[in-house]
């Protein structure tokens, strides 16, 4: 069964600190994996997409890391600001239709003074 | 540019009656719909996607029911609302054959 983990689970951190949100899957056959911020209320919004053979992809502040070989993801934000506050989703998209996307249950992410 | 828009932003219903929520793209054509489901603590869930219109797939067997009368629109209704029915739904594109997905930003359910 196609599964998508992510940890922790929730997290807080002050302004300005780094923070590292990680993601484990068992999809099969991968494709791609995508990173979503989602603030409270409204619908995800895409971060970064990494393919098989991309390690690493940065967007702004926030850096992705890929390893295909032990199915592990992770995404790493920089100098955290209040605006970061949001739950992070992964998601593992397998290969075939466009409708098989697995889901993780999201990070929620507190940034506070 | 392409923009998507989803209504109402939140409702609440009683148990029992009907629900209708739509969902249209613009600024695209033949785009892939979906109708997600994000239940508290746990990862979206798909319930619909539709390739075309009149095209509608349904991931799990539900009360829930969808449309797409044209051809970016994409339409969410149940005939009777359950409690379980009560969540945060959310109306997806992607282009056809595209690799991105994006968000309406949902509607939260309540069924009382």
């Amino acid at each position: 069964k196609n599964q998508v983990e992510q940890s922790p689970q929730s997290l807080i951190i002050l302004e300005g600190k780094n923070c590292t949100l990680q993601c484990n899957y068992t999809v099969s056959p991968f494709s791609n994996l995508r990173w979503y911020k989602q603030d409270t209320g409204r619908g995800p919004v895409s971060l970064t997409i990494m393919t098989f053979s991309e390690n690493t992809k940065s967007n702004g502040r926030y850096t992705a890391t890929l390893d295909a070989d032990t199915k592990q993801s992770s995404l790493h934000i920089t100098a955290s600001q209040l605006s970061d506050s949001a739950s992070y989703i992964c998601v593992v998209r397998s290969t075939g239709t466009a409708s098989k996307l697995t889901f993780g249950t999201g990070t929620r992410l507190q940034v506070t003074l | 540019s392409q923009t998507i828009h989803q209504w109402p932003a939140t409702l609440v219903q009683p148990v029992g009656s009907p629900l209708s929520l739509e969902c249209t793209v613009e600024g695209t054509s033949n785009p892939n719909l979906y109708w997600y489901r994000q239940a508290a603590g746990r990862g979206l869930q798909l319930l619909f996607y539709s390739v075309g219109i009149g095209q509608i797939s349904s991931e799990v067997p539900q009360n829930l029911s969808a449309s797409r009368p044209q051809d970016r629109q994409f339409i969410l209704s149940s005939k009777k609302l359950l409690l379980s029915d009560s969540g945060f739904y959310l109306c997806a594109w992607s282009p056809g054959g595209g690799e991105k997905l994006f968000f309406g930003s949902g509607t939260q359910l309540s069924v009382l």
